[in-house]
């Protein structure tokens, strides 16, 4: 079975310039999940997914991110403009229904370098 | 508010030793579950191990068992014979389980463990 997938695996761009984040899940699970991880800190949640509604947003920055999933699959995240700061790790996951608080698998992740 | 803490930057064990991982946490909540994760150099988080906090036994998974001390609220996890693929970052997290925030984990800032020959 397939793990979640994430593209690109890597991106450098110059601050101002827009970016985005692609993740598939696993297939069947309905949950996803978008976290940002900075450097030497554990990952930190910015909105989960509860098939295409988005059930939890409150950590993230809605003046420069946005993200969807239309059709409860797969995930698009965006940031525009990018910000210095903005240099993370974004990581993916997904699980199988959220009312039982199943597991989290989580894709190999997305490094963002800020220039 | 949910809150982890990892007071070991890093660990350091030889092969085929066994080592300990700490961890306390902080919820309000009655029930709550407890995650261990590990993270390669790769990137990828790689579920570990799971406790939740009505079971009575310690959950064990292969060569990884997780010392849950509910009282003191620790949740250290345990790595018997050690090996050199081991080494690797390893994060703590609960996961809320109620209210606005349910299913949301929240991560202590992680313990390097390097395993050396």
């Amino acid at each position: 079975e397939a793990g979640v997938v994430q593209s690109p695996r890597y991106k450098i761009i110059e601050k101002k310039q827009p970016v985005a984040f692609w993740c598939n899940p696993i297939s069947g699970h309905n949950t996803l999940y978008w976290y940002r991880q900075n450097l030497g800190q554990g990952p930190e949640l910015l909105i989960r997914y509860e098939n295409e509604e988005a059930v939890d947003d409150s950590q993230l920055p809605k003046d420069r991110f946005s993200a969807e999933r239309l059709k409860g699959v797969d995930s698009t995240l965006k940031i525009q403009p990018a910000e210095l700061g903005d240099s993370a790790v974004y990581l993916c996951a997904s699980s199988l229904d959220l009312a039982s608080l199943e597991t989290q698998y989580f894709g190999p992740g997305t490094r963002l370098l800020v220039l | 508010a949910q809150k982890i803490t990892q007071t070991q930057p890093g660990m350091f064990v030889q092969e085929k030793e066994a080592v300990t991982l700490d961890c306390t946490y902080d919820t309000s909540d009655q029930s709550y579950g407890l995650f261990w994760y590990k993270q390669p150099s790769s990137g990828e988080m790689i579920f570990l191990i799971y406790q939740g906090s009505y079971d009575e036994q310690n959950a064990t998974e292969g060569r990884y068992s997780l010392n849950f001390q509910k009282a003191r609220k620790s949740a250290n996890l345990v790595i018997s014979a050690s090996q050199l693929g081991d080494s690797a970052m390893y994060f703590c997290a609960n996961v809320a389980t109620r209210g606005s925030t349910l299913g949301r984990l929240y991560f202590g800032r992680g313990t390097q463990l390097t395993v050396w020959p």
